[in-house]
Order: C-alpha cells, then structure tokens, then sequence
C-alpha cells in the first residue's frame, strides 16, 4: 500500500540552528500537509502544497513539494524554542480520501 | 467559531470492556475522521465518515465501529478492550471540496486519552 516515509526520526539542534525534515512517498500525492504537534498537544494544521515543485514560506519555515509529487521537506532556519514539537507530513493520493501520514520528526532544542 | 471538541478528555478502562467516545466538528466542517496515536507515535488513521457513511477504513478490526449523525457529530466505539489499545483518541474534521481551496485540511481535537488496564 501507499506509505509516506519521514526522516530523520529525531533532530537535536542548538537554539539558532536550522532544521530539516524530509518525507518520501512511494507513490505520486495529489496533494501534501504539514502538521505540527506539540508535546502533549495534537496536531495542528501548517500549510498545505498542490502544485509541482510548489515551494511556500511562512516566516522562518519553507516548505517544498516535489517535481514529481512524491517528495516533501520542511526547514526552519534560526530555530527558537518555540519551534519544539514534531512535525508530521501527510499526503493524499488520487484514489482515496486516506491521509497517509509520516511518522514525524521530532524537534529537540538542546539545553 | 468552535474548534473540534472531544470527550471524554481522559477514560480508564479495564480489559474487555467497551468505550464510546464522542466527536463535535469545527463548524462547516462535514467529514469526520478518527486516529489513534499511541504515545510517541504518529497517528493512525482509524476511519472517516461522510454524510453518515464509513467511506474509509485504516487496518483496525471490526472491534473499532463508528457512527456519523445527521449534525455531522461523530462517535467511535471500541469493543472488548485490549491492553493494546491505550492511547491518545483523535478526532479531526474537515470540509468536503476541491482540494487547494482549503477543503480535506484537518482540524484537530485535543484527543480522549484512553488507558485501559
């Protein structure tokens, strides 16, 4: 079946890096979101892609759709420590109304 | 304007027994879906319900059953509880439509946790 894989698992960064994380599906999306999910919260919606090799920015997060449709990333430039939370991709194929959700990456601020 | 709400917001149960949990979507929004999310997992899509139809279903067993009533309002019932099935409850709604014009966008509850000993 369709999956969505999602990496890295985990990211620790220092407060004023940058952070990226990557999903990949095995088949071509019609569409992909990004959610965020902080700790002990649910997912919240962040943006949503279309088009082809569609690149949209929100302040310090660019997010970016594939040519191909099959691939995503997220990078946040200059984390702050509000930016904590995993981030999960999801993609909607053509032939069914399932999300198909990646497995999130957790963002980690070190102390 | 009311976001998704959801309860109860935390449940105990023992092994064997049945819950019902219960979902009221963001206004307009008329499509429910359901997931399960164990702790630091992702979540697991469970099933979606449309004008009152299941019309997906995720891998969970027939234990899992749900209902979708006329005011869009949903619940999720889970029977002959396992051990394995403590975890965080989440309901997202959305709207029906053309996607990219803001429809199939999930709005979340805040989740019924569920442990079940």
């Amino acid at each position: 079946g369709q999956q969505v894989m999602q990496i890295p698992q985990y990211q620790h960064v220092q407060e004023g890096e940058d952070f990226t994380t990557y999903c990949n599906s095995s088949t071509t999306l019609s569409n992909i979101q990004w959610y965020k999910q902080r700790p002990g919260g649910h997912p919240v919606f962040l943006i949503q892609l279309v088009k082809s090799g569609e690149v949209k920015k929100q302040k310090r997060l660019t997010f970016q759709f594939g040519e191909a449709k099959k691939n995503s990333s997220l990078h946040i430039t200059a984390t702050q420590t509000t930016d904590v939370g995993t981030y999960f991709c999801a993609g909607y194929g053509y032939s069914n109304y399932q999300l198909i959700w990646g497995a999130g990456t957790k963002l980690i601020i070190k102390p | 304007d009311a976001g998704v709400t959801q309860s109860p917001t935390h449940l105990i149960k023992t092994r064997g027994q049945q819950v019902t949990l219960r979902c009221s979507p963001k206004s307009g929004h008329d499509t429910v879906s359901w997931y399960q999310q164990a702790l630091g997992q992702g979540p697991q899509f469970i099933f979606q319900y449309y004008e009152e139809e299941e019309r997906q279903r995720g891998n969970f067993p027939d234990r899992f059953s749900g209902h979708q009533f006329p005011n869009y309002s949903s619940e999720l019932n889970v029977n002959a509880l396992l051990l394995g099935d403590s975890a965080l409850y989440l309901c997202a709604s959305s709207l029906e439509g053309t996607v990219g014009k803001g429809a199939n966008v999930l709005t979340f509850g805040a989740g019924s946790r569920l442990t079940v000993l």
